[in-house]
């Protein structure tokens, strides 16, 4: 059975940071993209960052360059997201995704919530 | 970057009623569309890929249909566990980008 489960969240400052992982178990983790997710509150869902199978490519949406960074471990299938300089703009749930069956997110995990609010 | 333009944003229906939901690519994405519920509470669940595709384990009174660069979700008989929101999203150019979501709900 496919699991992703998501850590690492909390309450945080604005400016500061904070490392999201995401265990994958029940699946190759090395073969396949995997990506970050979020929603924030009552909002709708919006496509943070995504990693190759390898991690040797990696892309982010505009308002996140250079301030998130999506990684991989593939000996411990974990997906990481490091999240430096964060604003109040990205409070949200943070959703990791894979795209094992089809070329779309089609297993998801339960989400971790990021608050950042002095 | 594409823009979906998901209507309506909200939605009230009865139950085994037939309900619609559209989704309007800015640009041709040709069939890279999936559709997806998400439950009060819960994490987002793939419904529909490939524009028309059932995904393992979904109803079959789901379908996907496509019309150009509109894209049409369709419930055959709506049930209770149906309520919940819905959402399309473009895989074919980053960044990938969802429409803004058709909340459901029961009248």
């Amino acid at each position: 059975e496919v699991q992703l489960v998501e850590s690492g969240g909390g309450l945080v400052q604005p400016g500061r940071s904070l490392k999201l992982s995401c265990a994958a178990s029940g699946f190759t983790f090395s073969n396949y993209g995997m990506h970050w997710i979020r929603q924030a509150p009552t909002k709708g869902l919006e496509w943070v960052a995504s990693i190759s199978p390898s991690g040797g490519s990696t892309y982010y949406r505009d308002s996140v360059k250079g301030r998130f960074t999506i990684s991989r471990d593939n000996a411990k299938s974990t997906l990481y997201l490091q999240m430096d300089s964060l604003r109040s703009e990205d409070t949200a749930t943070y959703y990791c995704a894979t795209e094992i069956t089809t070329p779309f997110f089609d297993y998801w995990g339960q989400g971790v919530m990021v608050t950042v609010s002095s | 970057d594409i823009q979906m333009t998901q209507s309506p944003a909200s939605l009230s229906a009865s139950l085994e009623e037939i309900v619609t939901i559209t989704c309007q690519a800015s640009q041709d994405i040709g069939n890279w569309l999936a559709w997806y519920q998400q439950k009060p509470g819960k994490s987002p669940q793939l419904l529909i890929y490939d524009a028309t595709s059932l995904a393992d384990g979904v109803p079959s009174r789901f379908s996907g249909s496509r019309s150009g660069t509109q894209y049409s979700l369709k419930i055959s008989r709506l049930q209770v566990e149906d309520i919940g929101s819905y959402y399309c999203q473009q895989a074919h150019s980053n960044p990938w980008t969802f429409g803004g979501g058709t909340k459901l709900e029961l009248k």
